[in-house]
């Protein structure tokens, strides 16, 4: 069983600072990982994405997560935040064997001026 | 971008009534998606369709849930007699390959609130 763990429901940056939403996950085989972006009143939109290939995945919007398989964490950063930035973040997994993905609970990110 | 298009956007009813929550799925695409999102808790899968059937199905999916294409573009959620416990945000989502791997394409979801 997959289950994706994002620690932080709310985390609060000043804009220009680092962002760090942290993720882990647990896959009995070798996973998908994903981060998508939920903006208010808009669907999911896919930030990145890794599938075995570079375990450091960039992304859309200047993000990027790195693939620690010892750690089994998948966590998204950003050097500056920006005030656009603010919205929910989902980690999410996958694999070969189902077309579900498991997502996590989230982790809202406000960005303050 | 295309877009995954979803009405309504709020749809309110009282417990025991069916609704109908439909989708226009990207148009070159043949692989569908059912999640939700209860307030406050993690987004769930409910159920993909490939082909005119169900491909696979959450234990959330059961017997008062179902899913339908009725035509070349629409694709619909039912739920036969809503409970409380329904009460959510239904997001639909397609795919073109049905890959694991692939980026799936949300609509901005139907936000369910059962009376």
């Amino acid at each position: 069983a997959q289950s994706v763990t994002q620690l932080g429901s709310h985390v609060s940056v000043s804009e220009g600072a680092l962002v760090l939403l942290r993720c882990n996950y647990s896959s009995s085989v070798p996973p998908y990982l994903f981060w998508y972006v939920q903006y208010p009143n808009q669907g999911l939109q896919l930030l990145l994405k890794y599938t075995s290939a570079a375990t450091l995945v960039k992304g859309i919007n200047g993000f990027e997560a790195e693939f620690k398989k010892s750690e089994t964490s998948f966590h998204l950063t950003k050097p500056s935040a920006h005030m656009s930035d603010a919205a929910e973040y989902f980690c999410a997994v996958g694999d070969t064997g189902r077309r579900a993905l498991t997502f996590g609970s989230g982790t809202r990110l406000q960005v303050q001026p | 971008e295309p877009e995954v298009t979803q009405t309504p956007s709020h749809q309110v009813t009282q417990m025991g009534q069916e609704v109908i929550l439909r989708c226009v799925p990207i148009s070159n695409h043949l692989y569908f998606y059912w999640y939700r999102q209860i307030l406050g808790q993690k987004v769930e899968f409910l159920v993909s369709f490939y082909n005119n059937e169900i491909s696979e199905k959450s234990e959330i999916f059961d017997d008062q849930f179902s899913v339908e294409r009725p035509d070349g573009s629409n694709f619909t959620l039912k739920i036969r007699s809503t409970k409380l416990e329904d009460s959510a945000m239904y997001f639909c989502a397609s795919t073109g390959q049905g890959r694991a791997n692939e980026k799936l394409f949300f609509g901005s979801g139907t936000q369910l609130s059962v009376l």
